[in-house]
């Protein structure tokens, strides 16, 4: 169990209202990751944290943003939602694997987005 | 271009059977790692096994080996003695390393049934 939560499980909101989904874990991992799977997609990727206040881009980032003020805490925000950012959302903690240097990653259970 | 490519989008075994899930993927890196997760119906995302490029001897977690052939860039998953339980969807992925950063590119996922 990496101790990774997800906040909140279940959201169902209005076009054009701000989102904010948070990522929480307890043992202090660099790397941070925000995943959105849909059906036919698999998971892609749309921003990853390496740091507190480092953050990238992954594939599909267009339309959101993320915040990392402290380690523990990972944001995601929709600005103005679309009916397009109907998904499911994973975030994900990197961490290392021995000296092989896997850097698996272990995933929270997931929010469920609806936009309407 | 896609990097990961699954081609199996299902499968289907009997009970006790073994299964083969396919997995190629596209890398000009030396160094990479190739992961398979599982995610059942309840939907979360479950590690199973890793595979380094440079490890000589296919990596085995209880009834998972994984088949990494490196000159085919393959890394086909292989169940042993399947169980209902292992009905679920599987992706394959692969960790990409980028200016000191890293994340994981997944395929599409192959679901698996298993029949009794």
């Amino acid at each position: 169990d990496a101790g990774i939560t997800q906040s909140p499980r279940h959201k169902v909101t209005e076009t054009g209202t701000p989102v904010t989904l948070r990522c929480h874990q307890t043992e202090n991992h660099r790397y941070m990751y925000w995943y959105r799977q849909d059906p036919g997609h698999g998971l892609r990727l749309i921003h990853y944290s390496y740091g507190v206040k480092d953050t990238d881009k992954g594939e599909v980032s267009d339309g959101y943003s993320v915040s990392r003020s402290k380690t523990e805490d990972f944001l995601l925000t929709l600005e103005s939602a679309t009916s397009s950012q109907t998904s499911v959302y994973f975030c994900a903690i990197s961490e290392s694997r021995g000296l092989a240097g896997a850097h698996e990653q272990f995933f929270g259970p997931g929010t469920r987005l609806t936009v309407l | 271009a896609q990097k990961i490519t699954q081609t199996q989008p299902g499968m289907f075994v009997q009970e006790k059977e073994a299964v083969t899930l396919d997995c190629t993927y596209d890398t000009s890196d030396q160094s990479y790692g190739l992961f398979w997760y599982k995610q059942p119906s309840s939907g979360e995302m479950i590690f199973l096994i890793y595979q380094g490029s440079y490890d000589e001897q296919n990596a085995t977690e209880g009834r998972y080996s994984l088949n990494f052939q490196k000159a085919r860039k393959s890394a086909n998953l292989v169940i042993s003695a399947s169980q209902l339980g292992d009905s679920a969807m599987y992706f394959c992925a692969m960790r990409e390393t980028q200016g000191g950063s890293e994340k994981l590119v997944f395929g599409k996922g192959t679901k698996l049934t298993v029949n009794p």
